[in-house]
């Protein structure tokens, strides 16, 4: 069974702060990672993408990579109240016919506070 | 470019009953997949298809069905609906390949009674 696991939350952080989010894997052979952003009654939405170890910036946000630890991470520089949502984590693992499958994490709910 | 699109955005239905779900994906994507989206469980896999073929399974009973057309439009059927088929109902379209994140319709909320 091919498990993400991701801290509920809430996390809660100040607004101007640092949000740190966090996602395990068990898939060793999971080849691309995906972090979306769901707000309250809306449908998911693609904020960051990373397929190689190490960092990768997109403005405000950073997501890392470590495939030998299994670990993918969201960092968010200077949290906006506009931030507050759930974060799912996604990762994409071998399936059949040379398919690829996202298993989701169950999300991390994030609230930046003025 | 037209995002995807599922219709009808609310359903109430009674036990027993079936129910077709619509998704018409973003143009020129050629894989469909469905999620049931539920506060408990979270984000889980129904199926994707990809070129009208079913290309993956998820745990879901036979009740869960779906099917695409050659404009790759894709239908989902749930038959004899049950209480706890209540969710909202999440369609997502990608190229298909390794790398392809998911685009994500605006999803259709399904309340049995």
């Amino acid at each position: 069974q091919k498990e993400v696991e991701q801290n509920s939350g809430p996390l809660s952080v100040p607004e101007g702060a640092i949000a740190s989010l966090n996602c395990t894997y068990s898939d060793r052979g999971s080849q691309s990672f995906f972090w979306y952003r769901q707000y309250s009654g809306k449908s998911p939405e693609l904020i960051m993408s990373i397929y190689s170890n190490g960092d990768k910036e997109d403005g405000r946000f950073t997501a890392q990579l470590n495939k030998a630890s299994q670990y993918v991470s969201l960092l968010i520089r200077d949290s906006q109240p506009s931030d507050s949502a759930t974060y799912l984590c996604a990762v994409n693992s071998p399936a059949s016919g040379g398919s690829y499958i996202p298993t989701f994490g169950r999300g991390t709910s994030l609230i930046v506070h003025p | 470019k037209a995002g995807v699109t599922q219709t009808p955005r609310y359903l109430i239905k009674t036990r027993g009953q079936q129910v077709t779900l619509s998704c018409s994906p973003i143009s020129g994507h050629r894989s469909v997949s469905w999620y049931q989206q539920t506060p408990g469980q979270g984000l889980q896999f129904l199926f994707e298809y990809f070129s009208e073929t079913q290309r993956n399974k998820g745990n879901f009973p036979g009740r869960f069905s779906g099917r695409q057309f050659s404009n790759s439009r894709s239908e989902m059927n749930v038959s004899t609906l049950e209480l706890g088929d209540s969710a909202l109902y999440l369609c997502a379209s990608a190229s298909g390949g390794q790398n392809s994140p998911l685009h994500f319709g605006n999803g259709t909320r399904l309340t049995v009674t």
